[in-house]
């Protein structure tokens, strides 16, 4: 079935450094939704990417939707320690069926 | 405010019984969802309902059971037919199966162990 592939698993960065987690699928994706869920705590909507080559930026945080819209990325700029969490990606179709990247684990070392 | 709330956020169960975990929402979503979370795995979908009175399996329903008689709620009982029910269960809902750019509003989980 429809997989979405997330890499890495895990990353540990000094505080400042970037980091950037990525999406892929073998199929093409009609949009791409990213969530962060801090340790502990429940997965909080980021957000949703839909059109081919799209761009969005949220302060530090820089989502692309690949131009094939096979594979997506979010990228942290200048970590801080309220970074720190798991970051995942999400494919949702309108018959209900969600599929979930396996999720990057951030720990940011102040 | 607007939310959703799971309960009980702890919940500890004998073998060969059966629990249920409450949902409860006043987002005024039509869309709700069950997961199950593990180490390492990520998130996995249990059951999900588009609307009032009708829900659909997911990928690892064997084992647990819903209802929804009320758009507000959805509660999920864990039988004691679920081999291996440790786990952290996930509540969500959305405005539609299709969510829009709001995405998926999660419940804050219940940890639920088997003991």
């Amino acid at each position: 079935g429809q997989q979405v592939m997330q890499i890495p698993q895990y990353q540990h960065v000094q505080e400042g450094e970037d980091f950037t987690t990525y999406c892929n699928s073998s199929t093409t994706l009609s949009n791409i939704q990213w969530y962060k869920q801090r340790p502990g705590g429940h997965p909080v909507f980021l957000i949703q990417l839909v059109k081919s080559g799209e761009v969005k930026k949220q302060k530090r945080l820089t989502f692309q939707f690949g131009e094939a819209k096979k594979n997506s990325s979010l990228h942290i700029t200048a970590t801080q320690t309220t970074d720190v969490g798991t970051y995942f990606c999400l494919h949702s179709s309108n018959t209900g069926k969600l599929i979930f990247g396996q999720g990057t684990t951030l720990q940011v070392k102040p | 405010d607007g939310g959703i709330t799971q309960s009980p956020k702890y919940l500890f169960r004998k073998e060969g019984q059966n629990v249920t975990l409450s949902c409860e929402q006043n987002l005024n979503h039509d869309a709700m969802y069950w997961y199950r979370q593990d180490p390492g795995q990520g998130l996995r979908l249990i059951y999900y309902s588009q609307i009032v009175n009708d829900f659909q399996k997911g990928d690892i329903a064997e084992g647990y059971s819903v209802s929804r008689e009320k758009k507000e709620s959805f509660p999920l009982t864990v039988t004691s037919a679920q081999k291996n029910p440790t786990a952290f269960y996930l509540c969500a809902s959305s405005i539609d199966l299709g969510a829009g750019n709001y995405g998926y509003t999660f419940g804050s989980g219940t940890r639920l162990t088997v003991v």
